[in-house]
C-alpha cells in the first residue's frame, strides 16, 4: 500500500475562518511533508516533519500551523488566511528525512484544493 | 541558491514520437534526483537516480544522471496519449538542519497528439 489520503478534497474557506487539512499514511514512513502548489507551478515545501518533530519550516506564515499527532497523521491547521494562499495542498511521506540514510522517493497524497474567498 | 532547471518548459508531439526531457541542478549536499509525473492532482513517483550513468527502466521510461555535468534526462518512447502530463524533476539535498528537503523544477508540460 503505497497510499497517502488527505481530507477534503475541496475546502472555500473564508478569511476570518478556522479550518484543518488532515493527511494519513499507513505505509510506516517517519517523514512527512506538507507542499503548496499553486497554479502552473512545482509544489514548495512548507514544513518537514520527521518522526514526529518538526524539523524544517520554510519560513511559512504563522497563520499556517502544522501538527502532527501520530506517525500517520498530519494536520495543517488554517488561521486567517488571505486569498493569496489559494492553492493545492499536497501532503507527501517518505520513510526517512534525515542525514546519512539512504535517499528515499516520497509519496505524494491527492491534495487539498483550497480557496480562499 | 539551489536551482533545479528543466527544458522544454512544454512540448507537443504525435503519438508514437520519442520524447526527452530534461533537468538540470545546482544544489548544495545533493543526494538524489527524481522524477515524477503530475496529471489531475497528485505527483505521482516515477524514478530515483543517485549514481552517475546507470539507466533505469519502466516499460517505454528512462532515465539517467550524470553527476559530474549534473544534469538528468527522462526518455519516454512510443508516447501515448496517457503520457500527457507535467513532468517534475526534483532533487533531495540535506538541509542545514540535517534533514532532507525536496526541490522542484518548474515542469515539463508534455501533450501528445492522437
Amino acid at each position: 500500500d503505497t497510499e497517502v489520503t488527505q481530507t477534503p478534497k475541496h475546502l472555500v474557506m473564508g478569511m476570518t475562518n478556522k479550518k484543518s487539512l488532515k493527511c494519513e499514511q499507513h505505509m510506516g514512513h517517519r517523514a512527512m511533508y506538507w507542499y503548496k502548489q499553486k497554479a502552473k507551478k512545482p509544489p514548495e515545501l512548507m514544513f518537514v516533519y520527521s518522526y514526529e518533530k518538526l524539523s524544517i519550516n520554510e519560513s511559512v506564515p504563522s497563520r499556517f500551523s502544522p501538527e502532527c499527532p501520530n506517525s500517520s497523521l498530519l494536520n495543517l491547521h488554517l488561521h486567517a488566511l488571505q486569498p493569496e494562499d489559494s492553492a493545492l495542498y499536497l501532503c507527501a511521506s517518505s520513510q526517512e528525512g534525515v542525514a546519512g540514510g539512504f535517499p528515499y522517493e516520497q509519496y505524494f497524497g491527492p491534495g487539498t484544493r483550497l480557496t480562499v474567498t | 541558491e539551489d536551482k533545479v532547471v528543466q527544458s522544454p518548459l512544454s512540448l507537443v508531439v504525435h503519438e508514437g514520437d520519442t520524447v526527452t526531457l530534461n533537468c538540470s541542478y545546482e544544489v548544495t549536499n545533493f543526494r538524489s534526483l527524481l522524477w515524477y509525473k503530475q496529471e489531475k492532482k497528485a505527483p505521482t513517483f516515477l524514478f530515483m537516480l543517485t549514481s552517475s550513468g546507470i539507466e533505469k527502466k519502466s516499460g517505454r521510461l528512462s532515465s539517467i544522471l550524470d553527476k559530474k555535468e549534473l544534469f538528468s534526462i527522462l526518455n519516454i518512447t512510443a508516447t501515448q496519449t496517457g503520457d500527457s502530463a507535467i513532468y517534475l524533476c526534483a532533487v533531495i539535498k540535506i538541509s542545514n538542519f540535517g534533514n532532507e528537503k525536496l526541490t522542484f523544477g518548474t515542469g515539463t508540460r508534455l501533450t501528445i497528439i492522437p
